[in-house]
C-alpha cells in the first residue's frame, strides 16, 4: 500500500506547454522530496519541503508543500522534451508514491 | 567521488540460484539504504543501515533475502533461492544524515529471474 497517492499516473504534453503533478496523504509529514527518474536509472533528488506551505523554485519547476504538509504538487512551466521522466514523491524515510510518468512531445 | 555505484547493473539468473548485490555510497555518507523498484511502482523500502547497524527491515524483506554492511562502507543484498517474483530493480542509496540532508540514489540492478 503506497502512502502517498500520486496522480496523475501518466501525463502527455507538447512542448511549450505547463503541467502540473500532485501527490496526496492522509498523513503529516515532517519533509517532502521529490526525485526525477529515468529508464534504467536511480532516482534524482529535486526539491526537500519543510514548510508548510512553502514554495520553491528550480527553474521552470515550482514545488509547493500544502499547508497542512499532508500534500504537494510540482508544476513544470513551458514543459520541454528533456522533462521527460517519472515524477516520484517520497517521504518517512522514502516512502515512495507510484510516481507520474511524463512524456513531453517535441 | 563518483556518486553512489551499484554492481552488476544487469543480472539474469536462474530459479533457485543465489545472487548477490553490491552497493558503494558516497564515502562520507553514514546512511545506506535498498529498495526494491517493480515496473509501473515506486521504490520499495527493504531496509537501512547507519554506520554498520542495521537499524530497520521492511517486512518485504523475507528469511531469503539478506543485508550487509561489514566495515560500514560498503553493503551487500544477498536473495537466495531466487524465485520469479524477485524481479525487480534493486536501488540503493545513501545520505549523510536525516532527508533534509538529501538522498543520492545508484543506477540499480536490474534482475532477472528466469
Amino acid at each position: 500500500t503506497q502512502l502517498l497517492e500520486q496522480s496523475p499516473q501518466f501525463l502527455s504534453i507538447q512542448e511549450g506547454e505547463n503541467l502540473t503533478v500532485y501527490c496526496n496523504s492522509s498523513s503529516v509529514f515532517s519533509s517532502l522530496q521529490w526525485y526525477r527518474q529515468e529508464p534504467g536509472e536511480g532516482p534524482v533528488l529535486l526539491v526537500t519541503v519543510v514548510t508548510g506551505g512553502e514554495v520553491k523554485k528550480l527553474k521552470r519547476l515550482t514545488f509547493q508543500f500544502g499547508d497542512a504538509r499532508k500534500d504537494s504538487s510540482l508544476h513544470i512551466t513551458a514543459a520541454q522534451p528533456g522533462d521527460t521522466g517519472l515524477y516520484l514523491c517520497a517521504a518517512n524515510k522514502l516512502s515512495f508514491g507510484a510516481g507520474t510518468t511524463v512524456t513531453v512531445r517535441a | 567521488d563518483t556518486g553512489v555505484s551499484q554492481n552488476p547493473r544487469h543480472k539474469i539468473t536462474k530459479r533457485g540460484q543465489n545472487v548477490t548485490f553490491r552497493c558503494d555510497p558516497i564515502s562520507e555518507h553514514n546512511r545506506l539504504y535498498w529498495y526494491r523498484q517493480t515496473l509501473g511502482q515506486g521504490p520499495e523500502f527493504l531496509t537501512y543501515f547507519q554506520n554498520e547497524a542495521q537499524l530497520e527491515k521492511s517486512r518485504l524483506l523475507s528469511d531469503r533475502f539478506s543485508a550487509e554492511r561489514p566495515k560500514g562502507s560498503f553493503s551487500t543484498l544477498e536473495i537466495q533461492r531466487t524465485e520469479q517474483g524477485d524481479s525487480a530493480m534493486y536501488l540503493c542509496a545513501s545520505s549523510e544524515g536525516t532527508a533534509l540532508r538529501g538522498y543520492t540514489f545508484g543506477s540499480g540492478t536490474r534482475l532477472t529471474v528466469v
